[in-house]
């Protein structure tokens, strides 16, 4: 499947600090996912990115797509303890329905 | 809450038996997955059903077999499982007239131990 790398697979910060999180593929996308898994919860669609240089804000989450198509990014604004969890990136570059996951990056926020 | 319910949500079963976990969607969603997650690991894709036909098997165990009844439901029938096989077990749903589009409702998930 698409090969995608999400580094670091943690992060640790303060309540109140602002976190980015990207998301690099080798190859050119069609459109990515992004979805939150909190802890012994199950996965949630938060965004859907599809155009190039596309920037989607829900509250104090922005979501990114790369000029090129390659990259993404998601940029928590002041975060709080309710933004603990896994997000976890999904790209397709095929028209088909197959959707496969990077590999996380878990976000654990001390208050 | 999620409009995807799976049954059951725990699971134990010996590596002799024979059992099933079942996946409901009234969304009229006529893509349907099945995907396996080990702890501190992404889901990783077993099967798509599209339009109830089985379009995606990534190349999973005989041991693992899946059915799509009808447009509502779909089941993934465990025989002969290994205790590696012990994972949450998650369904989606999409509505697949969007191309590759569209987001993945996820269910809550059966979470299997095999003995």
């Amino acid at each position: 499947g698409q090969q995608v790398m999400q580094i670091p697979q943690y992060q640790h910060v303060q309540e109140g600090e602002d976190f980015t999180t990207y998301c690099n593929s080798s190859t050119t996308l069609s459109n990515i996912q992004w979805y939150k898994q909190r802890p012994g919860g199950h996965p949630v669609f938060l965004i859907q990115l599809v155009k190039s240089g596309e920037v989607k804000k829900q509250k104090r989450l922005t979501f990114q797509f790369g000029e090129a198509k390659k990259n993404s990014s998601l940029h928590i604004t002041a975060t709080q303890t309710t933004d603990v969890g896994t997000y976890f990136c999904a790209p397709r570059t095929g028209a088909n329905s197959k959707l496969t996951f990077g590999k996380g990056i878990t976000l654990s926020v001390r208050p | 809450d999620t409009e995807v319910t799976q049954t059951p949500k725990h699971l134990v079963m010996g590596m002799t038996n024979k059992k099933s976990l079942k996946c409901e969607q009234h969304m009229g969603h006529r893509a349907m997955y099945w995907y396996k997650q080990k702890a501190k690991k992404p889901p990783e894709l077993m099967f798509v059903y599209s339009y109830e036909k089985l379009s995606i098997n990534e190349s999973v165990p005989s041991r693992f077999s899946p059915e799509c009844p009808n447009s509502s439901l779909l089941n993934l029938h465990l025989h002969a499982l290994q205790p590696e096989d012990s994972a949450l077990y998650l369904c989606a749903s999409r509505h697949e007239g969007q191309g590759n589009t569209g987001e993945l409702f996820f269910g809550e998930g059966s979470r299997l131990t095999v003995l």
